[in-house]
């Protein structure tokens, strides 16, 4: 079985500055899919990065990036220029390939914090 | 488009009772999941079901059950409710076309048992 872990609880950071949560994950997989979620304190949650795990390229979406290292089963999540709306639970995701067999598997979350 | 949504919101119950909640997907899915996310345990995948079919269940006891509608909304049947039930139940939805879709997620239920 995967197992995922996100070993920073809480973080707390400058409006503005850069932050980045890490996150190792374990399985005998080759191929396999990545996530960040981000869950607001409203609670929905919202996909921010996916990452195929066959593509060496770090996957981008605006002001969010990843640094994913394969090798060391390492897939961390940088944020930059951190405004105020990006305050919430972060879960690091894991899904392996042939489908939702397992569901997505989780990490315990970083309660990220962006101070004015 | 109209996202994931369930309901009801918020539901209280008593324990040694029985809940029905609610999801209706992304139009267009076909996969519907559910996950439990308890205070202190995380988020983790209840059930999935595919096309109608339950295709695969987490580490839960037979009474989380559920069904998917040939509109391939889905709902979750909870029986013998017990204190540690009480949670967050979020739903997502998803195309399946081999693994690795992003899901979807819905508002959540909240579940309270008292």
């Amino acid at each position: 079985a995967q197992t995922v872990t996100q070993s920073q609880p809480e973080m707390s950071v400058q409006e503005a500055e850069t932050v980045t949560l890490s996150c190792t994950y374990d399985t005998s997989e080759s191929n396999y899919y990545l996530f960040w979620y981000k869950q607001p304190p409203s609670r929905q949650m919202i996909l921010v990065i996916r990452q195929e795990a066959y593509k060496q390229q770090n996957a981008t979406e605006n002001r969010f990036s990843v640094n994913f290292q394969k090798a060391a089963k390492s897939f961390s999540l940088k944020i930059s220029d951190s405004q105020l709306g990006d305050t919430a639970m972060y879960f690091c995701a894991f899904s392996q390939e042939g489908g939702g067999a397992d569901g997505l598997t989780f990490g315990k979350g970083t309660h990220l914090i962006i101070q004015p | 488009e109209a996202g994931v949504t369930q309901s009801p919101t918020h539901l209280i119950k008593t324990r040694g009772q029985q809940v029905t909640l609610r999801c209706s997907p992304i139009s267009g899915h076909t996969s519907v999941y559910w996950y439990q996310q308890a205070l202190g345990l995380g988020l983790q995948f209840l059930l999935w079901y595919d096309e109608g079919e339950e295709r695969n269940r987490g580490n839960f006891p037979p009474r989380f059950s559920g069904r998917q509608f040939p509109n391939y909304s889905s709902e979750l049947n909870v029986n013998a409710l017990e204190l540690e039930d009480s949670a967050l139940y979020l739903c997502a939805s998803s195309f399946f076309r081999g693994g690795g879709e992003t899901q979807y997620f819905g508002p959540g239920t909240r579940l309270l048992v008292l």
